[in-house]
């Protein structure tokens, strides 16, 4: 079974600084796709960032960037410029399944604080 | 603009009641899925469903079960409550088989303590 690790369980940043969330992940697959999920203090979860296994590029949202490096199963996401309204939990997720049916497979999340 | 409703945001239930928990989407989505977020473990799935009427267990079925009437809603069903199944319930949907579809789009989520 596909495991995702998220080995910080909190982290702080003071604002207008940069942070680094590590995940890796355990799979025997060669295409899968990637995700970073934030869920903010009693808000809805919402996706912040998807990447594909066979695209080499590290995909890029705004402030928000992974570091995608398949040979190592590893996907840390990179939030520049921290902002307060990014304090939340965010999760990292896994899929083989490109049509949707299968769900994701999430890591236990990190715990993201804004020190103003 | 939401697009995926869950029905009740709180509920508090007693030991060995029967608890349904609704979940609706208005994106015309063949995918419903049902998780169960708890601290320290993330989100872990309980079942899913890629249409109407059919549904596949996740990794923690045990004590839950679901009803998918129609294509919109998706019912988590626990047949007799108990305490250890005290969370944080989140519904989430996607489309089939499109760029993208393995996106989740969630509800807020309903949080369900079992006394």
């Amino acid at each position: 079974a596909q495991t995702v690790t998220q080995s910080q369980p909190e982290m702080s940043v003071q604002e207008a600084e940069t942070v680094t969330l590590s995940c890796t992940y355990d799979t025997s697959e060669s295409d899968y796709y990637l995700f970073w999920y934030k869920q903010p203090p009693s808000r809805q979860m919402i996706l912040v960032i998807r990447q594909e296994a066979y695209k080499q590029q590290n995909a890029t949202e705004n402030r928000f960037s992974v570091n995608f490096q398949k040979a190592a199963k590893s996907f840390s996401l990179k939030i520049s410029d921290s902002q307060l309204g990014d304090a939340a939990m965010y999760f990292c997720a896994y899929t083989t399944s490109g049509g949707g049916a299968d769900g994701l497979t999430f890591g236990k999340g990190t715990h993201l604080i804004i020190q103003p | 603009d939401v697009k995926v409703t869950q029905s009740s945001r709180y509920l508090v239930k007693r030991t060995g009641e029967k608890v349904f928990l609704e979940c609706v989407q208005d994106m015309d989505h063949e995918n419903m899925f049902w998780y169960r977020q708890d601290p320290g473990l993330g989100l872990r799935l309980i079942y899913f469903s890629y249409d109407v009427k059919m549904k596949e267990k996740g990794d923690i079925p045990e004590g839950y079960s679901v009803s998918r009437e129609k294509k919109e809603r998706f019912s988590l069903i626990l047949e007799s409550a108990s305490t250890n199944q005290t969370s944080m319930y989140l519904c989430a949907s996607t489309p089939q088989g499109v760029t993208g579809a393995n996106v989740l789009t969630f509800g807020a989520g309903s949080r369900l303590t079992v006394l």
